[in-house]
Formats: structure tokens, C-alpha cells, sequence
């Protein structure tokens, strides 16, 4: 059964750093895309960049370039989410997503279950 | 970047009535590579359908997806309790960002 995993709940405050995990089971992990999906409290959603972890090959949204550093360590199947210095403009839950295929151009089709960050003074 | 635009903003029906959900390109979607997925109250999205009319793995057949030109359609053909949801559409065919339409909530009128 695939999964995605993702690490538990964060509390920051602005001008820390943070790294989200997203494990991937139930499949080989370097042979698919993985994509983090942000999604402020009440709205919807953001694609804010992939990586495929056999090469870590990154693609990056130009809202989240230079914001946010994709990585992946694939010798333990898990891709992460990072900051260098947090606002509080990135409260929001963060999701890590699986491409249907090794093709990045393809859709999500299994889902983490989200990660709430939040950023407060 | 391809920007898609969701109408209605909230669709309000009863059980057993039709939905029809709308998303809008402002170009051309490559390989007509538009999902849809749906997503209830604290949990993650789901896929519904791919490639604008194929539906995912264990979707009923209520849901259908089409295509014609850069107007990409969701129906619904009779309305389940559990389909009470936020609709979000996805274009996956152009460079990044793989865009999200702004969604579609559809509730219990």
C-alpha cells in the first residue's frame, strides 16, 4: 500500500528555520515525483514545487523559489520541505503529494496527510 | 503561467441533483493534462479524474470530466451526501508552476 507520511504539527516563531518530512512506503521512492502543495488557512491550493528523488532533479514555482529548498534523502525514502527563515505569512498546511508517474507531468494521486506550520510571534 | 479560473465559486443543490463545475484556462492545456480532485473538511485531496475525462482508481461513474478547448467541465450526475466538497481543477502540461484552479465548493442547499 503506498503511503506518505508526513512529520507532526510546528509551532516557530518568525526568523526560525524549519525542515518538513514527508516518507514515502509501499513503493520505490526514486522512481516517482514528489510535489509539496501549500494551502493557507481558508483558501486553496498552491503547487509550489516537485523533485525526483533518484536524481533530486527539482523544479521549483516562482512564488516559492528562493523561499523554500525541496531535498530528498532516498537511502530513507523521505522528501523535505525547508526553511531558512520563517514568516508568519507561511502559516499554512503543507502537503507532500505522489505523481501518478516517473513523468512529472502527470497528477498527484497519493497524498500526505499535511503538516500545519505556524508562524507566530 | 496558466491560469485557471473555477466557476461557480459555491454551487448549492440538493441530493440526486446534477453538478456541473467549470474550469477555465487562460491558454492552451498541453495533452489536455487537467485533473480534478476533491477535498473535504481537514483532509487531504483526492484525485477524481486525469487527463480531463479519465477517472482515478476507484472513482464512481457519477463523476465525468470533458473537455473542449480551454473550458474543462466536472459533472457530477447525481449528487451523494458524501460529495459535499471543495473541487479543485489542475493543469500538469505546462512548465512550472503546475497551476490549481481557485476551487468550488459544493454544498447541501
Amino acid at each position: 500500500e503506498v503511503q506518505l507520511v508526513q512529520s507532526g504539527a510546528e509551532v516557530k516563531k518568525p526568523g526560525e528555520s524549519l525542515k518538513i518530512s514527508c516518507k514515502g512506503s509501499g513503493y520505490t521512492f526514486t522512481n516517482y515525483w514528489i510535489g509539496w502543495v501549500r494551502q493557507m488557512p481558508g483558501k486553496g491550493l498552491e503547487w509550489m514545487g516537485i523533485i525526483y528523488p533518484g536524481d533530486s532533479d527539482t523544479r521549483y514555482s516562482p512564488s516559492f523559489q528562493g523561499q523554500v529548498t525541496i531535498s530528498a534523502d532516498r537511502s530513507i525514502n523521505t522528501a523535505y520541505l525547508q526553511w531558512s527563515s520563517l514568516k508568519a505569512s507561511d502559516t499554512a498546511m503543507y502537503y507532500c503529494a505522489r505523481h501518478v508517474s516517473g513523468y512529472d507531468r502527470s497528477p498527484f494521486d497519493f497524498w500526505g496527510q499535511g503538516t500545519l506550520v505556524t508562524v507566530s510571534s | 503561467e496558466i491560469v485557471l479560473t473555477q466557476s461557480p465559486g459555491t454551487l448549492s443543490l440538493s441530493p440526486g441533483e446534477r453538478a456541473t463545475l467549470s474550469c477555465r484556462a487562460s491558454q492552451s492545456v498541453s495533452n489536455k493534462y487537467l485533473a480534478w480532485y476533491q477535498q473535504k473538511p481537514g483532509q487531504s485531496p483526492r484525485l477524481l479524474i486525469f487527463g480531463a475525462s479519465t477517472r482515478a482508481t476507484g472513482i464512481p461513474d457519477r463523476f465525468s470530466g470533458s473537455e473542449s478547448g480551454t473550458d474543462f467541465t466536472l459533472t457530477i450526475s447525481r449528487v451523494e451526501p458524501e460529495d459535499f466538497a471543495v473541487y479543485y481543477c489542475q493543469q500538469y502540461g505546462s512548465s512550472p508552476p503546475r497551476t490549481f484552479g481557485q476551487g468550488t465548493k459544493v454544498e447541501i442547499k
